[in-house]
């Protein structure tokens, strides 16, 4: 899987929208990215993966460059509880090598009333 | 609302002795999932089921660990003898194969303490 670099920690205003870069500069051509977060005390939770183009859902938006080096997770309107740490995960999604989650340290997002 | 469920959530036992971690898939999930969260190592993946049978164990240490799912509905974690390093929280995870998301559903964990 290609490795994967991310801030260690950031801070959001509640309420504003929180913007968690990944680099992935190594990322092949039939390799997803993924993203999940972990609230303290808790398993991770999935959050959102995408391919090239830019992915939306319930939980959050994902920002692919075109030279897919790059993505960011947005969280469109942090809360409280969105405290946590957010890992930028990037796999095969078939075959060989496309069960594993290889989690690094992530970004420790800390939302500030 | 389903879930993957573990059990116990919290153990402390003595070096030396057995402890066996069990967790409980979500229905319909074919792919079993058991990682070791510790504050030096981070999450590591020790094994995985597809189906029920292993399919990659490489992330676990072979003499005093092992995996199985005796059945769909369960699967087992064991240590046996405990060791102090072996302190960390375990966490189960299930997923399917169908479809390219590959979501894994993470249990709530168990936290080991060896002394």
């Amino acid at each position: 899987d290609a490795k994967t670099t991310q801030p260690p920690s950031m801070d959001c205003a509640e309420g504003r929208a929180a913007n968690l870069p990944c680099n992935h500069s190594t990322i092949s051509g039939n390799e997803y990215v993924y993203w999940y977060r972990q609230i303290h005390s808790q398993g991770p939770q999935y959050i959102i993966h995408g391919l090239k183009n830019n992915e939306t859902n319930e939980m959050a938006s994902l920002i692919i460059t075109e030279d897919r080096k790059s993505s960011t997770l947005i969280l469109p309107h942090a809360t409280l509880r969105d405290t946590a740490v957010y890992y930028c995960i990037v796999r095969v999604a078939a075959g060989a090598g496309s069960y594993q989650l290889t989690f690094g340290k992530g970004t420790k997002l800390s939302v500030i009333p | 609302d389903a879930r993957v469920t573990q059990t116990p959530r919290h153990k402390v036992t003595e070096m030396g002795q057995e402890v066996t971690m069990r967790c409980q898939p979500i229905l319909g999930h074919n792919t079993v999932f058991w990682y070791r969260q510790t504050m030096m190592q981070g999450l590591e993946l020790l094994a995985y089921f597809r189906n029920r049978a292993p399919l990659d164990d490489s992330g676990m240490p072979k003499d005093r660990f092992s995996a199985e799912m005796p059945d769909a509905t369960l699967a087992t974690l064991k240590i046996q003898p405990s060791e102090p390093r072996d302190s960390a929280v375990y966490f189960c995870a299930s997923g399917h194969r169908q479809g390219i998301g590959n979501e894994q559903f993470f249990g709530p964990g168990t936290r080991l303490t060896v002394l």
